[in-house]
């Protein structure tokens, strides 16, 4: 009974190099949805995904930031010219869709550094 | 846009206490939800509540659904030390497909 699974659980970037951090929903999930988290504070909505769409990336920076939910596959959160200030924990959490976006069920997270 | 304040923002207690905390929103919500997050981890949903006026126990823990819709509160009862942790409320609103996050309850238990 795998639930959602994440990797890397700990990635270190340089400033100006690119983070790809992957999340497999629970098995039936059709909903993914990545926040980001900063030390002491709570979780901040990203973008959340059906498969092959955006439904909403009104959290997600237009600049650098993109995420993506393959028909196959999993969900990818794409950071590209990583600066310090991206350094976080970023978590996905997914849901089976039928009820709205209730019960959501998180990953472990992926530590980002970047130095 | 929609704001939930959590309260208090950490507690020290000691083991076999009581506690209490609680989430109020600018707005109403039609489900709360509840979650612990342990350090280096993922948030675990501990409760879900659907319907206002809902009272949900899970083992130790009792949550409410606040009848005005905009407030909830978790109870844990005899506190014990696997209960240190942050402790988010997050709520939803049909109308939003988001789910609102409070700022966490930080709880450390006193030796």
């Amino acid at each position: 009974n795998a639930g959602v699974m994440q990797n890397p659980r700990h990635l270190v970037r340089r400033r100006g190099q690119e983070a790809r951090l992957r999340c497999s929903p629970m098995k039936g999930h059709s909903h993914v949805y990545w926040y980001r988290q900063l030390p002491e504070e709570g979780l901040k909505f990203m973008v959340y995904l059906q498969k092959e769409n955006i439904i909403d990336e009104s959290g997600m920076p237009k600049e650098r930031f993109s995420a993506e939910f393959p028909k196959e596959g999993p969900s990818i959160l794409r950071i590209q010219q990583v600066v310090r200030g991206d350094s976080a924990a970023y978590f996905c959490a997914s849901s089976p869709g039928l009820a709205g976006a209730d019960t959501q069920y998180f990953g472990p997270g992926t530590r980002l550094t970047v130095l | 846009g929609q704001q939930l304040n959590q309260s208090p923002q950490s507690m020290f207690i000691q083991e076999g206490e009581d506690v209490s905390m609680n989430c109020t929103s600018s707005s109403i919500f039609n489900t709360w939800l509840w979650y612990k997050q342990d350090p280096g981890e993922g948030p675990v949903l501990l409760i879900a509540l659907y319907k206002a006026g809902e009272l949900t126990s899970n083992g130790r823990l009792t949550a409410q659904f606040g009848i005005t819709r905009k407030d909830s509160f978790l109870n844990i009862s005899a506190s014990i030390p696997s209960d240190v942790g942050i402790y988010f409320c997050a709520g939803h609103a049909s109308r939003d497909d988001k789910i609102i996050f409070g700022k966490g309850t930080r709880l450390h238990i006193l030796p």
